[in-house]
């Protein structure tokens, strides 16, 4: 099954550059959505989530487009700590309850 | 304030051994997960559970088996390991909100 796609990447940026990472999910039903940012060898820990139509926080902009089916982050003014692997997450429900589908995830990489 | 802990953090299993893996939260949810982490294949989910005394298969729940005997506890176990099995396994937990709080991971290796 492949609910939710992202392209792996990587992404190599240098620092100050605006970079953004699309996923593309199957189940239309979908009614919220969210973005994990994962560090290297360490647990996955919520960047942000997307209700309606997009979500902003500071350099960072989750956008979603229902009609076309996929989300986007946009992060601006890219910096070296943002170097991290980036989820893409769509719930998944079921008679038994609902659970979070990940996305394999989209890897960033900010140089100096 | 501890969060979602797992244990052990590391471990090594020959083929057909058996073992346990604990996750642990103090925050009252009501939700908990345990996932697998390979490289180039995400995360993806093995059993999960709405509360306790209720378990439920995820995506890849094969070779494996959960109880949630406490609303704060969540064990995976493995009946007899196979190399297939060589991973990383995390555990998370969440309330009502789509929020999931993970644990540290543990890292298996079966040999």
């Amino acid at each position: 099954r492949k609910e939710v796609e992202q392209d792996p990447g990587p992404f190599n940026v240098p620092e100050g550059a605006t970079v953004a990472f699309n996923c593309t999910y199957s189940n239309s039903a979908s009614q919220s959505f969210f973005w994990y940012r994962q560090d290297c060898r360490k647990e996955p820990k919520l960047l942000m989530s997307v209700y309606s139509s997009g979500n902003e926080d500071g350099r960072f902009t989750a956008q979603l487009n229902r009609a076309s089916q996929y989300i986007s982050l946009l992060i601006r003014d890219s910096k070296l700590s943002d170097s991290a692997t980036y989820l893409c997450v769509v719930p998944w429900a079921n008679q038994a309850g609902t659970a979070l589908i990940f996305g394999k995830g989209t890897t960033l990489s900010v140089s100096s | 304030n501890a969060g979602v802990t797992q244990t052990p953090k590391f471990r090594v299993l020959k083929t057909g051994q058996s073992m346990t893996l604990l996750c642990a939260q103090d925050m009252n949810h009501e939700y908990m997960y345990w996932y697998r982490q390979d490289p180039g294949m995400g995360l993806r989910l093995i059993h999960y559970s709405v509360g306790e005394g209720t378990t439920a298969k995820g995506e890849v729940p094969d070779g494996y088996n959960v109880s949630r005997l406490k609303k704060q506890n969540f064990l995976l176990g493995l009946e007899s390991a196979a190399p297939s099995q060589t991973s990383v396994y995390f555990c998370a937990s969440r309330s009502s909100s789509y929020e999931q709080y993970f644990g540290p991971g543990t890292r298996l290796t079966v040999t």
